[in-house]
């Protein structure tokens, strides 16, 4: 069954600095990936996707991750973080037609 | 113009009463979710309906009963409210691509039962 698993529940940077949120996965399959992001008291919305086109995909805000397969590991990263990037973050694995597993969650804190 | 809307955002109710929340997307989309978010920020799929049909049902009391009038719309009854059926719900849609399952959320309901 397809899983992904969300490393550090909450990961602290200050502005400008190098945001890394860690998403590993287990699947049978090629997997689809996707990064969503949580603003307080709102629903998801979806950062970027994996779909296999390429290992390095773009995302909103300035948001990228890698698919890495030797890794199995799809990190969402973004070189300078900003204040208004403090959020939850969850990465999620297709499992199935119609089906996204979601992780744990990450929440992203941005200290001046 | 939005695009997944749920009513009512905030719902706060007695143990044992029933309550709907409902939920309309305008994306045209073939497929609607409901997922249950708990207090740390964990989420679970409940139901999906596909064309009205239910396609997922995880392990679910059978005291929710989601109910699918068309496949714009997609409404979660709850018998019976139980203080751990606080959290917020999501409702979301996608449309049918075998290889692709973005999916668009609503802003949620808070449900907090007393």
């Amino acid at each position: 069954a397809q899983s992904v698993t969300q490393l550090g529940s909450h990961v602290s940077v200050s502005e400008g600095a190098l945001v890394l949120l860690r998403c590993n996965y287990s699947s049978s399959v090629p997997p689809y990936l996707f990064w969503y992001v949580q603003y307080p008291n709102q629903g998801l919305q979806l950062l970027l996707k994996y779909t296999s086109a390429a290992t390095l995909v773009k995302g909103i805000n300035g948001f990228e991750a890698e698919f890495k397969k030797s890794e199995t590991s799809f990190h969402l990263t973004k070189p300078s973080a900003h204040m208004s990037d403090a959020a939850e973050y969850f990465c999620a694995v297709k499992a199935g037609f119609q089906k996204l597993v979601f992780g744990t969650g990450t929440r992203l804190l941005v200290s001046p | 113009d939005t695009a997944v809307s749920q009513t009512p955002k905030y719902l706060v109710t007695q143990m044992g009463n029933d309550k709907s929340i409902k939920c309309e997307q305008n994306l045209g989309h073939d497929t609607m979710y409901w997922y249950k978010q708990d207090s740390k920020k964990f989420l679970k799929i409940m139901f999906s309906y596909n064309n009205k049909e239910l396609i997922i049902n995880e392990t679910v009391p059978n005291r929710f009963s989601p109910k699918s009038p068309d496949k714009a719309h997609l409404n979660l009854h709850i018998n019976s409210l139980e203080l751990g059926d606080s959290a917020v719900y999501f409702c979301a849609s996608s449309q049918d691509r075998e290889w692709n399952n973005e999916q668009f959320f609503g802003p949620g309901t808070r449900l907090t039962v007393l």
